[in-house]
């Protein structure tokens, strides 16, 4: 069965500083892999979707990677601001086409 | 635009009652999908659906049902609602096809009294 895992489950950083969110999977035979972004109360914003066949993405100041040997995505933020503050959860879709979540990150930017 | 609608974004129901909660897409999306969000649980997988007629469980199915008599929406039921059913339901959609995205509603928050 397949299973994502976030680390940590949650963060406090002091804005400006660079960040790494991990999100691991158990089971390679994936389709792709998806970060969101979710404030409190409100529905899933999309961050960047990366294709099976695809290493990373990027927007802005986000990039995102896959490593599906070693079951591993990064998501990175480079010079955090305060608006950042969120969850942030990984996704992905298996080879079943089932959509599967990680439990999220809280991220805290400190002014 | 992609859109999926889902009916009610706040609703209070009281315990035992059979609740019915809609899901529609207007993209022509096989994939449709129900989720609870519960804090500390992230999004569990209750039903998904890759067709009409079609339903397959997910991590969570006892207490729900689900049906999909048209393609374009995905109904989930609480066929006797209980305290423990009280969250946030997220609806989906997607193509049937590697690699494309699955598109969100913006969320039922349920409480049940």
């Amino acid at each position: 069965k397949q299973e994502v895992t976030q680390i940590p489950a949650a963060l406090s950083v002091p804005e400006g500083e660079n960040l790494v969110l991990n999100c691991s999977f158990t089971d390679s035979a994936i389709y792709n892999l998806q970060w969101f972004r979710q404030d409190p109360g409100k529905g899933l914003t999309s961050l960047l979707l990366i294709q099976s066949s695809q290493r990373e993405q990027t927007s802005g100041r986000l990039n995102a990677s896959l490593d599906k040997s070693s079951g591993r995505s990064t998501l990175y933020i480079a010079a955090s601001q305060p608006g950042d503050s969120a969850t942030y959860l990984c996704a992905l879709m298996d080879s079943s086409y089932k959509l599967i979540f990680g439990s999220g990150t809280r991220l805290l930017v400190r002014p | 635009d992609v859109k999926v609608t889902q009916s009610s974004r706040y609703l209070v129901k009281r315990t035992g009652e059979k609740v019915f909660l809609e899901c529609v897409q207007d993209m022509d999306h096989e994939n449709m999908f129900w989720y609870r969000q519960d804090p500390g649980l992230g999004l569990r997988l209750i039903y998904f659906s890759y067709d009409v007629k079609m339903k397959e469980k997910g991590d969570i199915p006892e207490g729900y049902s689900v049906s999909r008599e048209k393609k374009e929406r995905f109904s989930l039921i609480l066929e006797s609602a209980s305290t423990n059913q009280t969250s946030m339901y997220l609806c989906a959609s997607s193509f049937l096809t590697e690699g494309r995205e699955p598109f969100f509603g913006q969320g039922t928050r349920l409480t049940v009294v």
